[in-house]
């Protein structure tokens, strides 16, 4: 099963673009990435999600590599009720989340 | 659509006692899983479930049991409860059960356990 490693933390100046990488190496070639994130102590809420090429809705875009070994999301103009912890994963099932990326958006 | 539903919120319990939490979505999800989440960390995987009669193990069970009778409903029952198993626990749905395309995870609200 694929497993995905993100930085701890990451501070973002707001209205400006914030990109948070997430490695996943061992991804399989029908694996998924899905992005998701946590304000405070809520449910996580699902971002995004891609399987090869880039992808854009209402909240961020996806940019997975050619090799689909990483990818990076994008919150093009974060404000600060993006502060929050973003979670990258491959696979929804026999997989724990990973303590994810504490992003902190600074006015 | 009301989505995943837990109960308790909150819920205190003393060491020993047992005590279930129940989860229940409407969007007709075949799979279902309850995580724990202890404070600074990530979400740690207890049990989940691809179906109705259809229940595993994941990274965190000892000490819960789970049962799926119902496409709808997935409880997760603490036996005896351990001051250890103080934690706030989310429940999550999705339509997919091996993720892919269609494997959006819908989570709960959580709900808030501290053992005595």
């Amino acid at each position: 099963d694929a497993k995905t490693t993100q930085p701890t933390s990451m501070d973002c100046a707001e209205g400006r673009a914030a990109n948070l990488p997430c490695n996943h190496s061992t991804i399989s070639g029908n694996e998924y990435v899905y992005w998701y994130r946590q304000i405070h102590s809520q449910g996580p809420q699902y971002i995004i999600h891609g399987l090869k090429n880039n992808e854009t809705n209402e909240m961020a875009s996806l940019i997975i590599t050619e090799d689909r070994k990483s990818s990076t999301l994008i919150l093009p103009h974060a404000t600060l009720r993006d502060t929050a912890v973003y979670y990258c994963i491959v696979r929804v099932d026999k997989l724990s989340f990973g303590a994810g990326t504490t992003v902190t958006v600074r006015a | 659509n009301a989505g995943v539903t837990q109960t308790p919120k909150f819920q205190v319990l003393k060491t020993g006692q047992s005590m279930t939490l129940q989860c229940a979505q409407d969007m007709n999800h075949e799979y279902m899983s309850w995580y724990r989440q202890d404070p600074g960390m990530g979400l740690r995987l207890i049990h989940y479930s691809v179906g109705a009669g259809i229940t595993d193990q994941g990274e965190v069970p000892n000490g819960y049991n789970v049962s799926r009778s119902t496409t709808e409903d997935f409880p997760l029952r603490l036996l005896s409860a351990a001051p250890s198993q103080t934690s706030v626990y989310f429940c999550a749905s999705s339509l997919s059960t091996s993720g892919g395309a269609r494997g959006e995870l819908f989570f709960g609200e959580g709900s808030r356990l501290t053992v005595l």
